[in-house]
């Protein structure tokens, strides 16, 4: 019963552009900053973008992260194989006093 | 290299105890907000708590009061004390590195516990 609401899949051809939304409301995404993992089969989620739009070092140009009022979007551009993972998007929401992960997104490459 | 290295999941009863350590390594462990995440098989990620360089912690509505977070920066070592444990405390929990922002750069393997009886 997350707060955040993802899409539950995405997918794409290679080279393609994916988008994944993140809907939450005014105490979440409204009044904080968004943040985006990854998370490939098997293995621990990995910090992709933070604080919106940035982009820790190492992580792709081909990431690029969005906010706009309650909603948020990371987009993947030239889709790659490897891309192939579980996305979530995470906000930290006032109501709640506490962090709150969406519902993740399964981006398959076709 | 930095790293966390998760250790003490296990099986457990229900209403019994466990606790979790993580141990971090190449990198000022006093300097940054320490969390712990868990999820359950096949499902989606679960913050757990959070505590500050000044040991100020922060829990879910889920977990308060039964769980309790610590950290202990001469051992470079974050704790996560977890009571009355229940089967949907099941799952992996992994102990992370906040970055900036809530956003946590640097993650565990991960430690399972698996509460049933």
């Amino acid at each position: 019963q997350s707060v955040l609401t993802q899409p539950p899949s995405a997918s794409g051809t290679p080279g393609q552009r994916v988008t994944i939304s993140c809907s939450g409301s005014s105490s979440n995404i409204g009044s904080n900053t968004v943040n985006w993992y990854q998370q490939l089969p098997g293995t621990a989620p990995k910090l992709l973008i933070y604080s919106n739009n940035q982009r820790p070092s190492g992580v792709p140009d081909r990431f690029s992260g969005s906010k706009s009022g309650t909603s948020a979007s990371l987009a993947i551009s030239g889709l790659q194989s490897e891309d192939e993972a579980d996305y979530y998007c995470a906000a930290w929401d006032d109501s709640l006093n506490g962090l709150v992960f969406g519902t993740g997104t399964k981006v398959t490459v076709l | 290299e930095v790293q966390l290295v998760e250790s003490g999941g296990g099986l457990v009863q229900p209403g019994g105890s466990l606790r979790l350590s993580c141990a971090a390594s190449g990198f000022t462990f006093s300097s940054y907000d320490m969390h712990w995440v868990r999820q359950a098989t096949g499902k989606g990620l679960e913050w757990v708590s959070a505590i500050g360089t000044a040991g100020d912690p922060y829990y879910p509505g889920s977990v308060k009061g039964r769980f309790t977070i610590s950290r202990e920066n001469a051992k470079n070592s974050l704790y996560l004390q977890m009571n009355s444990l229940r089967a949907g405390d099941t799952a992996v929990y992994y102990c992370a590195r906040e970055y900036s922002s809530w956003g946590m750069d640097v993650w565990g393997q991960g430690t399972t516990v698996t509460v049933s009886s």
